[in-house]
């Protein structure tokens, strides 16, 4: 199975930073790479897809980048919106995968 | 607008069964592969089952392999879970999702709890 594993754990930040999680495969994925956002109580919501195809309705202050296996999640300027765990999953081989997921606190 | 909602969930004694299930709207169902995922309390997320809008492939992972089974009725746009010899490391939040085109998830149900207890 492709392990995916993102850092931080957890980070807070100020509203209006910029902020970045990164996600690392054990394996290459190529670009078979998404990001889902989850807030407390709820279920998880697809932000991008393909890297950096940002889903219809997502801010454009959402961005990917990677490819292989380093790939990464920035925010631009962080919303208190924002507050919220954030999880990468690989779908290049099956069992698709996440990362064990990055808490995003508003300072 | 898409939308899924998910049942059947419930307190179940180990070695017990439960089916859960999933209804969906706003979009064409039976074009579309439809998946299980998982979230144990407090923790990440599990990918449980993929089945293929035609319901004749399904996927599963090692973890429910031969205790749970995946179906759909695409004349009723409903999805199912069949959970089988259930244990306590099964106890999750079950969301359906569906299958964003190549095995992402683009829009996810509200989750129902299973917790397996005695």
């Amino acid at each position: 199975d492709i392990q995916m594993t993102q850092s931080p754990s957890t980070l807070a930040a100020s509203v209006r930073d910029r902020v970045t999680i990164t996600c690392r495969a054990s394996q290459d994925v190529a670009d078979w790479l998404a990001w889902y956002q989850q807030k407390p109580g709820k279920a998880p919501e697809l932000l991008l897809y393909g890297v950096s195809n940002l889903k219809s309705g997502v801010p454009s202050r959402f961005s990917g980048s990677g490819s292989g296996t380093d790939f990464s999640l920035t925010i631009t300027s962080l919303q208190p919106e924002d507050s919220a765990t954030y999880y990468c999953q690989q779908y290049n081989s099956p069992p698709w995968t996440f990362g064990q997921g990055t808490k995003v606190e508003i300072k | 607008q898409v939308q899924l909602v998910e049942s059947g969930g419930g307190v179940v004694q180990p070695g017990r069964s439960l089916r859960l299930s999933c209804a969906a709207s706003g979009f064409t169902f039976s074009s579309n592969g439809m998946h299980w995922v998982r979230q144990a309390p407090g923790k990440g997320l599990e990918w449980v089952t993929l089945i293929s809008h035609d319901g004749y492939n399904q996927y599963y992972a090692d973890s429910v392999r031969g205790r749970f089974t995946v179906s759909r009725d695409n004349s009723k746009n409903t999805l199912y879970l069949h959970l089988d010899s259930l244990r306590p490391d099964d106890t999750a939040i079950y969301y359906c999702a569906k299958d964003g085109g190549s095995y992402f998830y683009d829009y996810w149900g509200q989750g129902t709890l299973v917790t397996v207890s005695s």
